[in-house]
């Protein structure tokens, strides 16, 4: 049972425009959304969050929606570049029965923005 | 800062055999580390989580028996995938929290490490 999903696994967008990202979940517990940055070969880094209680957080280029009635978190990169393509993870964390958190991932998009 | 490495990147064993990864948090100190696994194309699915001093907590259906962790220090947490078999051939990729971060949620992943059982 895929609790984060990104339903679209790559996704082409031409340098200056902007690029969005979907990332959709089930479990309405999850109380902070994440989103990861992958490049090859090296482990992902933490992008940009947002708290359940907040529908937008802003950084920079970066800006993540989020829509909980409708259970849907959005990536915006403005305006995109090429050093943005790489894979993006979306991420929930929500609490486990013995109070610690756990990080459920989406299966990623891959984004290349075209020069 | 805030460097996570892994040993080995990659490698290859025989059927049986068990093989260890580390993981070192470089330049900070790590309360807690998470293993997950990712087979191509899927995402990130979380192993278990691992702090220092104490037990790895193992998610559903890990066989705590067969990867065995320890994080025996602030700066290093060990898998050995024990008596591996081609299934368990996968992308294993560790992540550590920075006791000191501000940000709870925040944590730093390592390059993984490839392992190939024939």
């Amino acid at each position: 049972d895929q609790q984060v999903k990104q339903n679209s696994p790559s996704l082409s967008v031409q340098e200056g425009r902007i690029s969005i990202l979907n990332c959709d979940y089930t479990n309405s517990m999850f109380d902070y959304f994440l989103w990861y940055k992958k490049y090859p070969a090296e482990g992902p880094t933490f992008l940009i969050s947002i708290s359940s209680i907040k529908d937008k957080n802003e950084d920079g280029r970066f800006t993540v929606f989020l829509n909980k009635s409708a259970k849907h978190l959005s990536l915006h990169i403005v305006p995109s570049q090429p050093g943005d393509s790489a894979v993006y993870f979306c991420a929930a964390s929500g609490v486990t029965t013995s109070g610690t958190y756990k990080y459920i991932f989406g299966t990623g998009t891959r984004l290349k923005v075209l020069a | 800062g805030a460097v996570v490495s892994q040993h080995p990147s990659w490698v290859i064993c025989k059927s049986g055999t068990s093989v260890k990864i580390e993981c070192r948090s470089l330049d900070f100190q790590a309360t807690t580390m998470f293993w997950y696994r990712q087979f191509p194309k899927q995402s990130l699915m979380l192993m278990a989580t691992s702090n220092e001093g104490s037990k790895a907590t193992y998610e559903q259906g890990v066989e705590k028996d067969k990867f065995l962790i320890n994080h025996a220090s602030l700066t290093l947490s060990t898998l050995t995938v024990t008596s591996a078999h081609p299934e368990d051939s996968s992308f294993y990729i560790c992540s550590a929290r920075d006791k000191a971060a501000k940000f709870l949620h925040e944590q730093f992943f390592g390059p993984g490490t490839r392992l190939t059982v024939l």
